[in-house]
């Protein structure tokens, strides 16, 4: 499992409200990155990390931010939560052999 | 823009039938691709990966995929499935020619097996 957890592993929110998950790893890769995974779309990019304060957005990176004040902690940000955020979120880290390996999943629900 | 296309939504199979779960993707350079696993209420799992010589790869649990270069496809194949194989498949592809975002792994949507013992 490359050492990645997630926290939370569930949620429920209201529509509005801030929301932040956290994604931690112990083997010190470079690369993290969150999607989102909903019935149809497969998994969509939100926002990646390349390094210490370095970030940039994926392809659903509207209504999100990102932060990596550490290497092994990297923070998702709904800044008000909507109903369309209802998801789950999956962070990934990629290892030097170019192999992604994802964490356990948070599971959001906006209501 | 690049993308993978994983044609078959969802498949049923009985245990023991052969399993071919398609993917074809969108770009010419050279690339990475890979097979991940999903099984219900779980992450995704490596399933196997290709990233040059020979072009068909084994993966673990019996899982092998044939890269065709000239039909830009990467399909998955199975002998025999077993029970336990039910999940959501997903192909991804990277182009190793680019880096930053462009350089990132791509999904396709993703194939639902499911299969009946």
């Amino acid at each position: 499992d490359a050492g990645i957890t997630q926290s939370p592993r569930h949620k429920v929110t209201e529509t509005g409200t801030p929301v932040t998950l956290r994604c931690h790893q112990t083997e010190n890769h470079r690369y993290m990155y969150w999607y989102r995974q909903d019935p149809g779309h497969g998994l969509r990019l939100i926002h990646y990390s390349y390094g210490v304060k370095d970030t940039d957005k994926g392809e659903v990176s509207d209504g999100y931010s990102v932060s990596r004040s550490k290497t092994e902690d990297f923070l998702l940000t709904l800044e008000s939560a909507t109903s369309s955020q209802t998801s789950v979120y999956f962070c990934a880290i990629t290892t030097g052999a170019y192999e992604q390996y994802f964490g356990p999943g948070t599971r959001l629900t906006v209501t | 823009a690049q993308s993978v296309s994983q044609h078959n939504h969802h498949v049923i199979l009985s245990e023991a039938a052969s399993l071919e779960l398609g993917c074809n993707y969108s770009y010419g350079g050279t690339v990475n691709l890979f097979w991940y696993v999903q099984y219900p209420g779980q992450h995704l799992q490596l399933l196997l990966k290709y990233f040059s010589g020979d072009p068909l790869v084994k993966g673990i649990k019996g899982f092998e995929a044939e890269f065709i270069k000239s039909k830009f496809s990467f399909n998955l194949r199975k002998p025999s499935v077993q029970w336990s194989d039910t999940a959501e498949y997903f192909c991804a592809v990277r182009n190793v020619n680019y880096g930053g975002s462009q350089g990132n792994l791509i999904f396709g949507k993703g194939t639902k097996l499911s299969v009946k013992p």
